[in-house]
């Protein structure tokens, strides 16, 4: 059962152009989380999806960003005229239920680096 | 809302020693749950112990243990015995354990540790 998978690995835009990650959550996970991790920091929440839903978008920035989980394929942050402020890495997470004791698999993030 | 705080940026500890880390959070809901990650040069976020808030009894899986404090609402890591591969940054977590919750669903993470071990 392969984990999380997230691609790209890296990511390098110039101001003013798109970026899309994508992540491939757990075989069976049908919750997924995106966080954001800026230098020496800590991973602060942006966006919790089931399929087809966002459940919370609360840590998401109003404009630019948007988040989608469709009934198949894999989630997508899209992250709209990056600016050299958005140069983060991405993670993203999967759980079965979204429960709050089960455990998080988190993939090995997306680092965008934005010129 | 609720908020983690880890106060030690930065940690060392020689090898076969023990370290402790510091982690205090702030919640007024009464169920929850508290993790400490590890995260590696390699970017990987891995699970190292987790805590239901409703257990006085502190988690421990082998050479990681906590101290879970509910009313100071202090939730620190014990490494024991360290080892080289130890090395890498912590984070303490919280979950809320109730639909609906203020941060049901998702993880409040802290700051950060960066811990070192040295030979």
């Amino acid at each position: 059962n392969a984990g999380v998978m997230q691609n790209p690995r890296h990511l390098v835009r110039r101001r003013g152009q798109e970026a899309r990650l994508r992540c491939s959550p757990m075989k069976g996970h049908s919750h997924v989380y995106w966080y954001r991790q800026l230098p020496e920091e800590g991973l602060k929440f942006m966006v919790y999806l089931q399929k087809e839903n966002i459940i919370d978008e609360s840590g998401m920035p109003k404009e630019r960003f948007s988040a989608e989980f469709p009934k198949e394929g894999p989630s997508i942050l899209r992250i709209q005229q990056v600016v050299r402020g958005d140069s983060a890495a991405y993670f993203c997470a999967s759980s079965p239920q979204g429960a709050g004791g089960e455990k998080l698999f988190f993939g090995s993030g997306t680092q965008l680096s934005v010129l | 809302a609720q908020t983690v705080t880890q106060s030690q940026p930065e940690m060392s500890v020689q090898e076969a020693e023990t370290v402790t880390l510091s982690c205090t959070y702030d919640t007024s809901e009464s169920d929850y749950y508290l993790f400490w990650y590890k995260q590696p040069p390699s970017r990987q976020m891995i699970l190292v112990i987790r805590q239901e808030a409703y257990k006085q009894q502190n988690a421990t899986e082998n050479r990681f243990s906590v101290n879970f404090q509910k009313a100071a609402k202090s939730f620190s890591l014990k490494i024991s015995d360290s080892q080289l591969g130890d090395a890498a940054m912590y984070f303490c977590a919280y979950r809320s354990a109730h639909a609906g919750g203020t941060s049901y669903g998702k993880l409040t993470f802290g700051q950060g540790t960066i811990l070192t071990v040295h030979p």
